[in-house]
């Protein structure tokens, strides 16, 4: 209940192609998605995350597309460039604040080829 | 700002010793999270402290343990090492009261058990 299934765990896409990566939950409860971007020797950032009341949010060249019946939601990377080439993680909280402990998918390593 | 800084940034340590990592939050921020990565996983919550309590706590060990300190800074203990324990454990920091996306990561610091 408390799992967030993340797929592909690895991705090579095309300088200017997009990149997509799934994400599949269980717990209902769930009420904030986010996405992490992470650099070897970094901690994960935040990318972009979307709350259960919209189906999409875009900010620049990242979308998030949500399924609330399906229970998933995706990350897409248009025009995909080398600097994105990192490992991504979806994630879930519940409770609304800052203290809500996140639960990770299992990650997504993105190769960008030039 | 220096945002959240971990320390050390890499040990090397045998099955059976003690280790201490040390997290020193984001300024304004007073609640500390710490999550464990293992290689090619995504964190897994271990505990979240505030006025200077464990607040919630993950599925892990009582070999887990930390503290929080006046100045909000926290140590996450692990006693008794296992080989299973080699991970990259991350730090987060928020400030109470804020939104799940006021949640910033430390770099991390990376445990090598032996």
């Amino acid at each position: 209940q408390q799992q967030v299934k993340q797929s592909p765990q690895s991705l090579i896409v095309q300088k200017g192609g997009i990149s997509i990566i799934n994400c599949a939950y269980e717990n209902t409860a769930f009420d904030y998605f986010p996405w992490y971007q992470q650099f070897p020797g970094k901690g994960p950032a935040l990318l972009i995350a979307i709350r259960p009341d919209v189906s999409e949010k875009k900010e620049g060249r990242f979308t998030i597309s949500f399924n609330k019946s399906a229970k998933q939601f995706s990350l897409h990377i248009m025009d995909s460039q080398p600097g994105d080439s990192a490992t991504y993680f979806c994630a879930a909280s519940t409770g609304g604040s800052s203290a809500s402990k996140i639960i990770f998918g299992s990650g997504t390593r993105l190769s960008i080829r030039p | 700002d220096a945002g959240v800084t971990q320390s050390p940034t890499h040990l090397i340590k045998t099955r059976g010793q003690q280790v201490t990592l040390r997290c020193s939050p984001k300024s304004g921020h007073d609640t500390v999270s710490w999550y464990q990565q293992a290689l090619g996983q995504g964190p897994q919550f271990i505990f979240q402290y505030y006025e200077e309590e464990e607040r919630q706590r993950g599925n892990f060990p009582d070999r887990f343990s930390g503290h929080q300190f006046p100045n909000y800074s926290s140590e996450l203990n692990v006693n008794a090492l296992l080989l299973g324990d080699s991970a990259l454990y991350l730090c987060a920091s928020s400030p109470r009261g804020g939104r799940q996306e006021t949640q910033y990561f430390g770099p991390g610091t990376r445990l090598l058990v032996l």
